[in-house]
């Protein structure tokens, strides 16, 4: 099956500052790729649809200020979360669509101190 | 849009026990149906998949067959390992991109 990876793994961070991470198709090109977050024991809520050379499509209720998308290759996505917050913690994981199947990376944890 | 009603967790098994979740969706149209597993600390793996009515997907011993006169499509296994413990989530997709609707998941524990 297609591989999805993220980076990092996990992160710990200060109030306020910003963080990145990267979502990556290793072995397909993505044109798009989808962004989720999910709380303990929770399921995972789609943040936003990340489209290739293009402005991401955000859910209802998630501030695109506050987490920015950019799709800047076929095999390459990232959020970043601008002035993090502890509300902000949480597991973030993304996706990418190939051969009719989504396919997930393995989670960012962001701890926010 | 769709929706997905899973069985409520944790469930709880001794080894080589027969498994169970059960799985009913709602969507417009015919989806794509998913079973994903999420291992502690980890993202998702696509477990097993179908993608039209009577189909049977199956993967590691786990089954699941659509049935699209019930809108189910329910995971089996017939005798689960202690490393099969994991939180279960099905998911119908439907459209161009096969956007999984997923439901809270099924918390499974299995004990030796």
């Amino acid at each position: 099956g297609a591989v999805v990876s993220q980076h990092p793994s996990w992160v710990i961070c200060k109030s306020g500052t910003s963080v990145k991470i990267e979502c990556r198709s290793l072995d397909f090109q993505a044109t798009t790729m989808f962004w989720y977050r999910q709380f303990p024991k929770q399921s995972l809520m789609l943040m936003a649809t990340s489209n290739e050379g293009s402005k991401a499509t955000y859910e209802q209720g998630v501030e695109k200020d506050k987490f920015l998308i950019n799709h800047a290759s076929l095999t390459l996505s990232t959020l970043t979360v601008t002035s993090a917050h502890p509300e902000d913690s949480s597991f973030y994981i993304c996706s990418a669509w190939a051969i009719e199947t989504q396919y997930f990376g393995p989670g960012t944890r962001l701890l926010v101190l | 849009g769709d929706s997905v009603t899973q069985m409520e967790g944790p469930v709880t098994l001794s080894e080589e026990a027969f498994l169970t979740i059960n799985c009913t969706y709602t969507a417009t149209g015919y989806p794509s149906l998913f079973w994903y597993v999420q291992y502690p600390g980890e993202g998702l793996q696509l477990l097993l998949k179908a993608t039209k009515a009577d189909d049977k997907g199956s993967n590691k011993g786990f089954e699941a067959t659509y049935r699209k006169e019930t809108t189910s499509f329910h995971l089996e296994k017939g005798s689960v390992q202690v490393s099969d413990s994991a939180v279960y989530f099905c998911a119908p997709a439907s459209g161009g991109s096969y956007i999984p609707t997923f439901g809270r998941g099924t918390s499974l524990i299995v004990h030796p």
